[in-house]
């Protein structure tokens, strides 16, 4: 299986963007990049996730490499609230079996200065 | 109430009790899962049951027993715990597109904090 490579911790200034980077250099083609992120006490919450193209939302924006074998989270005005683990998680949605599911790592403990 | 719901938060027990945790879901979902987080150690899943069908169980002791008694309930009940056991167990649901647990986005729950004295 696909596995992810992230920086165990970063630090953000409050209000200031931030670039959580997440390796999949073995990544592929109908894999698709998920990002989840637990803040303290709480269990995992969805974040993001795509195929090829960038794309963003409410909460932040994907960046895909082209290779696709990087991506980048960008959460572009940092909170005190965004102080969580972040997981960058490969999936192929395509493999019709039971072992296909979320397959967590030790993803980045983000933490933010106020 | 809203989304995924656990209960207990907290529970602490003796290695000979036995006890049970409950799990439920307010968005119509058809899968739902239970995850063990131990202290610097990444989630682990434990079970998916997709349309009230158990399709995974990722080698858990039976000392762990999984109930899906509909698509909105979710238990594990707990026996003759080891206090290794200890860890924050999170129920997550899904809409599951396959049948086989490949929801594309799982909400979970807030997790039961389980101490085994």
């Amino acid at each position: 299986d696909a596995k992810t490579t992230q920086p165990n911790s970063m630090e953000s200034n409050e209000e200031e963007p931030v670039h959580l980077p997440c390796n999949h250099s073995t990544i592929s083609g109908t894999d698709y990049i998920h990002w989840y992120r637990q803040l303290p006490s709480q269990g995992p919450e969805y974040v993001i996730h795509g195929l090829t193209s960038n794309v963003n939302n409410r909460m932040a924006s994907l960046a895909i490499a082209e290779d696709r074998k990087s991506s980048t989270l960008i959460l572009h005005r940092a909170t005190l609230r965004d102080a969580a683990v972040y997981y960058c998680i490969l999936r192929d949605a395509l493999k019709n079996n039971a072992g296909n599911m979320l397959t967590f790592g030790g993803g980045t403990r983000l933490m933010v200065k106020p | 109430e809203t989304g995924v719901t656990q209960t207990p938060r907290h529970l602490v027990m003796g290695m000979t009790n036995k006890k049970s945790l409950k799990c439920e879901q307010h968005l119509g979902h058809n899968a739902m899962y239970w995850y063990k987080q131990s202290a610097k150690k990444p989630l682990e899943l434990m079970f998916v049951y997709s349309l009230e069908e158990r399709v995974e169980n990722n080698s858990v002791p039976s000392r762990f027993s999984p109930e899906c008694p509909n698509s909105s309930h979710l238990f594990l009940h707990l026996h003759t715990l080891q206090p290794e056991d200890s860890a924050l167990y999170l129920c997550a649901s899904s809409q599951d597109v396959g049948g086989r647990g490949l929801g594309i986005t799982q909400y979970f729950g807030p997790g039961t904090r389980l101490t085994v004295l």
